[in-house]
């Protein structure tokens, strides 16, 4: 079973608009990762927040981590074309196994 | 370094028939991994080792076979192919619970 879950499904912007996607979970993690993945190819690791951090940033990424309330947040900031992609969080148990999220499919559209 | 590397990228199979899907890495990692990705789906795990001679079973591992005698290899056979398994497959690879490095896939069709 899937313990991430993305919200939203799906999301369509315009170019230079933000894209916030949401991830929520449900037991104790280690840390948390989100991926980007397009469309046919593997998965690329963007960013990694440990439990004990509240954000992070890289680039036009932020990402906020709530561990009271099991979620994360993913910013992408002034979207371009490229950043059209599924977006997945996983989070890291105590057993070194990751639990993935269904994704967000993100659109930028021109 | 290469990262990790998948063989073969696309494979047609007839059900019953078997077959090995490769994958390697060379950044000495101990943890490796196999998922299976359908279409509009997130990842499952199937079968994942956390250093060599060490195997265990994922969400999915029916109808799915690994080894691991080496740190840098980690095969997945399908015993006895069926349509049900017509999916995308990711190997990935970690150390400890730090970033995970993914494979380009391989593209797999049962008939």
């Amino acid at each position: 079973s899937q313990q991430g879950e993305e919200d939203p499904q799906a999301l369509s912007i315009q170019e230079g608009e933000n894209a916030t996607m949401n991830c929520s979970y449900k037991t104790s993690i280690n840390n948390l990762q989100w991926y980007r993945q397009n469309s046919g190819r593997g998965l690329v690791h963007l960013i990694l927040i440990r439990s004990n951090e509240r954000e992070k940033h890289s680039g036009r990424l932020r990402v906020t981590l709530d561990t009271s309330k099991k979620s994360s947040s993913l910013l992408i900031t002034a979207s371009r074309a490229a950043d059209t992609a599924s977006y997945f969080c996983a989070t890291a148990d105590s057993n070194y196994q990751l639990i993935w999220g269904a994704g967000t499919k993100l659109i930028i559209k021109p | 370094n290469a990262g990790v590397t998948q063989t073969p990228k696309f494979q047609v199979l007839k059900t019953g028939q078997s077959m090995t899907l490769q994958c390697a890495q060379d950044m000495n990692h101990e943890y490796m991994s196999w998922y299976r990705q359908d279409p509009g789906m997130g990842l499952r795990l199937i079968h994942y080792s956390v250093g060599a001679g060490i195997t265990d079973q994922g969400e999915v591992p029916n109808g799915y076979n690994v080894s691991r005698s080496t740190t840098e290899d980690f095969p997945l056979r399908l015993l006895s192919a069926a349509p049900s398994q017509t999916s995308v497959y990711f190997c990935a690879s970690r150390r400890g619970h730090e970033t995970q490095y993914f494979g380009p896939g391989t593209r797999l069709l049962v008939l």
